[in-house]
């Protein structure tokens, strides 16, 4: 059974930089052609895809916030961190993780709220 | 990359079919065979639905169905129930460069 979960703060400053960790279990990211997404929803917005990292450690960015973006994996840990530098209030939105290049499973999401 | 446009809303009685349109352009939805959906309830894990413009993953209804014809996908969701009343997400591979692109998000309401 495949389960993800993310965890972080609730509530960054404009210009702090976030750091989301994505705890999952039931699979494991060494196996060949398994990948962890990380996809974000602003508040009454569409979802964004945002970065995902492969088993062999290749690591992929949205275009358009490639600059900002770092995405790790831990794999004895069964963790994958993103961070996202230079925060801004438009950032604020919920922060999904997800297993697979097809996003089969996703963890529930947190929100993430930028804020002075 | 722009977002793939998906209707803002779509609603149909229970047992209704309802079809809900993803169009993109021909450097994803038109490129490639790998359009997803996703159903989201408030609240909860974003749940996959369609894969591959038209597998089901185990566990999915058979009336949930996908298809595409150029730059548009749509998903079908035939005999309509109250506990589809959800938000639809499409998604399309993009390449290698942008990967990913999602819709614009259509929401499902049940009459």
């Amino acid at each position: 059974q495949i389960t993800l979960k993310e965890s972080g703060p609730t509530l960054v400053k404009p210009t702090q930089t976030l750091t989301l960790t994505c705890t999952f279990s039931g699979f494991s990211l060494s196996t060949s052609g398994v990948a962890v997404g990380w996809i974000r929803q602003p508040p009454g917005k569409a979802l964004e895809w945002l970065a995902l990292i492969y088993w062999d450690d290749d690591r992929r960015y949205s275009p358009s916030l490639k600059t900002r973006l770092t995405i790790t994996k831990d794999t004895s840990k069964k963790q994958v961190v993103l961070t996202m530098t230079n925060m801004d209030p438009v950032d604020t939105a919920t922060y999904y993780c997800a297993h697979g290049r097809g996003f089969d499973f996703w963890g529930q999401g947190t929100l993430v709220t930028v804020s002075s | 990359q722009s977002a793939l446009t998906q209707p803002r809303s779509v609603s149909g009685s229970p047992g209704q079919s309802v079809a809900i349109s993803c169009t993109g352009t021909s450097s994803d939805v038109g490129a490639y065979n790998y359009v997803s959906w996703y159903q989201l309830h408030p609240g909860t894990a974003p749940k996959l639905m369609i894969y591959d413009v038209n597998k089901r993953p185990s566990g999915v209804p058979d009336r949930f169905s996908g298809s595409k014809s150029a730059n548009t996908a749509s998903l079908t969701i035939s005999g309509l129930q109250t506990e589809d009343e959800a938000d639809y997400y499409c998604c399309s591979y993009a390449g290698n460069y942008t990967l990913y692109v999602f819709g614009t998000g259509t929401k499902v309401t049940v009459l």
